[in-house]
Order: C-alpha cells, then sequence, then structure tokens
C-alpha cells in the first residue's frame, strides 16, 4: 500500500484559498488518490477523488501532476466551517489505511 | 437511506469486561471496516471485510474480533477491555465501483475504566 505523507497542520484565513499537498512516491499504477474531510466528533467525510490530471467539483479541486506522486486539495476561499482534519488516500482495493492527516486552522 | 449505522453512541466498560459494537450499512456494499481513533491522533484500521464471511487484520488487531454473516453487518466484539481500548470507533463501508470511496458512521465513544 502507497504511503502517504502530508504537513501536520496549516494555517489560513477566511477567504483565502488553501492548497494542502500530499506525497505518495509509492502509489501503484491502479491507485485512486481520495481526499477525506474530518471534523471533530465525527466519521471522516468523502471529499473528491481523482486518478490523474485535475477533477472539480463544488466543494474542491484536485491537482495530480503527470507522474502521479503527488497531489494537491485545493479548497477554494475557506471559511472558519472549513476547520478540520484533511486526509489523503491512495488506494485501488479495500484495505484503506489513513495517515495523519493535516489539521487545517481557519482563522477570521 | 440511512447509509452506516453504529450503536451504542457511547459506552462505559469495567476492565474486563466484554462487548459487541454494531455496524450496519444499507448501500449493499461489499466492503466494511473497523477503525480506532486515539484523542488527537489518526484513524486506525482495527479488522475489514471484503464480502460476507472475509475478514482481514488491519494495523492493530489485538483484543478484537469481527465477523460478517451478512452483507449489512458487520460487528466488532471487544474481549477482556482494557484501558489501551478506550478511544471513539468509526465503522465503514465502501464498494469499489469508480475507485474507492468510504462512507463512515458516526462513531462510538467507548470508555474502559
Amino acid at each position: 500500500l502507497a504511503k502517504t505523507t502530508q504537513p501536520i497542520s496549516m494555517d489560513s484565513y477566511e477567504g483565502q484559498e488553501v492548497n494542502i499537498t500530499c506525497s505518495h512516491n509509492n502509489i501503484a499504477t491502479n491507485d485512486y488518490i481520495t481526499w477525506y474531510q474530518q471534523f471533530p466528533s465525527q466519521g471522516p467525510r468523502f471529499i473528491i477523488q481523482g486518478y490523474k490530471t485535475k477533477v472539480t467539483n463544488e466543494v474542491a479541486s484536485l491537482f495530480i501532476p503527470a507522474d502521479r506522486k503527488s497531489s494537491t486539495l485545493s479548497l477554494p476561499r475557506v471559511s472558519l466551517s472549513d476547520t478540520a482534519v484533511y486526509y489523503c488516500l491512495v488506494a485501488n482495493t479495500g484495505k484503506l489505511i489513513f495517515g495523519q492527516g493535516t489539521t487545517l486552522q481557519v482563522k477570521p | 437511506n440511512a447509509g452506516v449505522t453504529q450503536t451504542p453512541k457511547f459506552r462505559i466498560l469495567k476492565i474486563g469486561q466484554s462487548m459487541t459494537l454494531q455496524c450496519a450499512q444499507d448501500m449493499n456494499h461489499n466492503y466494511m471496516y473497523w477503525y480506532r481513533q486515539d484523542p488527537g491522533m489518526g484513524l486506525k484500521l482495527i479488522y475489514y471485510s471484503v464480502g460476507a464471511g472475509i475478514t482481514d487484520k488491519g494495523e492493530v488487531p489485538n483484543g478484537y474480533n469481527v465477523s460478517r454473516s451478512t452483507t449489512e453487518d458487520f460487528p466488532l466484539r471487544l474481549e477482556l477491555a482494557a484501558p489501551s481500548q478506550t478511544s471513539v470507533y468509526f465503522c465503514a463501508s465502501s464498494n469499489l465501483d469508480s475507485g474507492v470511496i468510504a462512507f463512515f458512521g458516526q462513531g462510538t465513544r467507548l470508555t474502559v475504566v
């Protein structure tokens, strides 16, 4: 299973764009890259998933370079409610291993 | 559509007691998981199942047992509870259609005293 590395924490201010990068040097050909968001006392919630290039949905964008050894989650114009832990996972089978995630603190 | 349902939400156990954490999903997902999350830490995979009758160990299986007799249910059994098992437990399910997207329950907060 590909191991992921993310920054432990990040700070931002309301209205800014936040980019969280995840390294996954050993990603396998069939692995998908998936990001989850977790608020305190809640289970993680799926945000976005991609395989290559760029994916965008109503919540975020996911940028994946051609070598797929990293990915960047982009959150446009964050608000206080985006304060959470963000996890990057790579997998193509059902065994999902979470890393320690990135704690994003959005300040007013 | 309820998604993933965990019961109970809270429980206090005494050292040495046993209990079963219940998890049910109504999305007809093949894969189901149990995670534990200690305060301020990430999620650790305890056990997972790829379908009814098939289970496998995750990262931290010691002290736990699981079974998967139906697609819908995936109970987690704690035998001889220890203080080190004080944690929040999350159940999740997923399918492998177009990637791997897991849906999580709301968690069970367990305290062993």
